[in-house]
């Protein structure tokens, strides 16, 4: 069974400080999705990572993707208070038909 | 394009009667993905379809679920004799083959 752990689960940060979010998969995968989602709403797509040593960069958050550890991190770069959301990382394998399997999320509270 | 399409939005159910919840995948998608998110945890995968066909139904429920994904219309998520714990969020997700899914607003059910 494909298990996806991320750490930390709760994560409460001051506005401008930096910060790390990792997310760890036991078998092969063949992508890796990072979503945010905020109260009551659906996911939003933010990166997807295909081949090791992917790095993708879209404001304050960077994505990075190790295959060989089954490592992604999510960077968030002097945070702000829009940040604040639950974030989840997500692996999918061909041989499941693509189906995702989600990390429990981090719930990111960015604070003045 | 619009996308994927749930409905209703929200749906209140009485212990022990039917829900339906109902997903239009992307235009040109055939693959649908279930997932369920319980209060304050990530999304679990219920079940993947392609048309007429359930291709893994591993993650539902043996009981009191079903799901369909007719030639026409949109794919049902049935649950008979709804009980409390059913209380969740389900979120729909359609693709082409192989490609990355894009999920639905989601539809979120509560068992009184």
């Amino acid at each position: 069974e494909l298990k996806v752990e991320q750490n930390p689960l709760f994560l409460s940060m001051q506005e401008g400080k930096n910060y790390t979010i990792y997310c760890n998969y036991s078998t092969t995968s063949d992508r890796l999705y990072w979503y945010r989602q905020d109260p009551g709403k659906s996911l939003e797509s933010l990166f997807v990572l295909l081949s090791n040593g992917a790095v993708k960069q879209e404001g304050r958050l960077m994505a990075s993707l190790d295959t060989k550890a089954r490592l992604s991190t999510l960077h968030i770069t002097a945070a702000v208070h829009d940040l604040s959301a639950t974030y989840f990382c997500a692996v999918d394998n061909r041989n499941s038909g693509y189906a995702l399997n989600f990390g429990k999320g981090t719930s990111l509270l960015v604070t003045p | 394009n619009a996308g994927v399409m749930q409905n209703p939005r929200h749906l209140v159910r009485r212990r022990g009667q039917e829900a339906r919840l109902r997903c239009s995948p992307m235009k040109g998608h055939s693959h649908v993905y279930w997932y369920r998110q319980l209060p304050e945890e990530g999304l679990k995968f219920m079940v993947y379809l392609q048309k007429e066909n359930i291709i893994d139904e591993s993650g539902m429920p043996k009981e009191r679920f079903s799901a369909e994904f007719p030639k026409e219309g949109p794919s049902i998520l049935r649950i008979q004799q709804v009980v409390r714990g059913d209380s969740a969020a389900y979120f729909c997700a359609s693709s082409q083959s192989g490609n990355e899914a894009f999920f639905g607003q989601g539809t979120r059910l509560t068992v009184v």
